[in-house]
């Protein structure tokens, strides 16, 4: 069974622009959740959707937004990109919703460099 | 608010002895806790979870344990192996916060030879 998979694994971009990137989750699961890793914060929740539905949001200024499709798949936007932007987005996908104990299973992650 | 605390940001241990990784939380609200294991240029690996209503869970080398009373966790591995080498994460979940995890800020463990 093929894990969660991001794409790409890198981007640079300069300040002021904007960034989509991509998840697939593992084959059947419909929650997929977005998750922002840097150095001194470590890993801070951002958005959660199950079918289709955003069903939480994280601490993010509204420049972050994503989006769910039918197939499960999602995506995350970054508008008006700004040099604290810069770090690992990693996608995570589970088998159904809510707090029930079982684990997100994460991909590898899209390493973001904002210059 | 640091709700998931790992006040040990780096641990050595031989190989063959026990690695204990700690972890403290302020939020008693949170139902499941879990760690993770993560390796540089890869996302987070689940390794062992442990519901709010009980103190221990074993897997294989793992074992986790909970400490309801003193808001605290802990992580042992035995025996340590150098593939465990990883940076460790505790996360927390509760009820109202669907699958949201909330993370410590990790533990990285080397294990020598």
């Amino acid at each position: 069974k093929a894990g969660v998979t991001q794409t790409p694994r890198y981007l640079i971009k300069t300040r002021g622009q904007q960034v989509t990137l991509s998840c697939s989750p593992i084959s059947g699961h419909r929650s997929v959740s977005w998750y922002q890793q840097t150095p001194g914060q470590g890993l801070q929740f951002l958005f959660e959707y199950f079918s289709e539905t955003q069903r939480n949001k994280g601490n993010f200024p509204g420049r972050f937004s994503g989006r769910q499709f039918s197939n499960s798949r999602s995506e995350m936007n970054v508008s008006t990109l700004e040099l604290g932007d810069s770090a690992l987005y990693l996608c995570a996908s589970k088998l159904g919703q809510g707090a029930d104990g079982s684990p997100l299973h994460f991909g590898n992650g899209t390493r973001l460099t904002v210059t | 608010d640091q709700q998931v605390k790992q006040n040990s940001p780096s641990l050595s241990v031989q190989e063959g002895r026990i690695s204990i990784l700690n972890c403290d939380y302020t939020n008693s609200m949170f139902d499941y806790f879990l760690w993770y294991k993560k390796y540089p240029a890869e996302g987070p690996t689940f390794l062992i979870s442990i519901s709010s209503i009980k103190d221990k869970n074993e897997d294989g080398r793992f074992t986790v344990f909970l400490n309801k009373s003193a808001k605290h966790l802990s992580l042992h591995i035995v025996p340590s192996q150098p593939g465990d080498s990883a940076v460790y994460f505790c996360a927390a979940s509760g009820a109202g916060t669907a699958s949201k995890l909330t993370f410590g800020t990790g533990t990285r463990l080397q294990v020598t030879l």
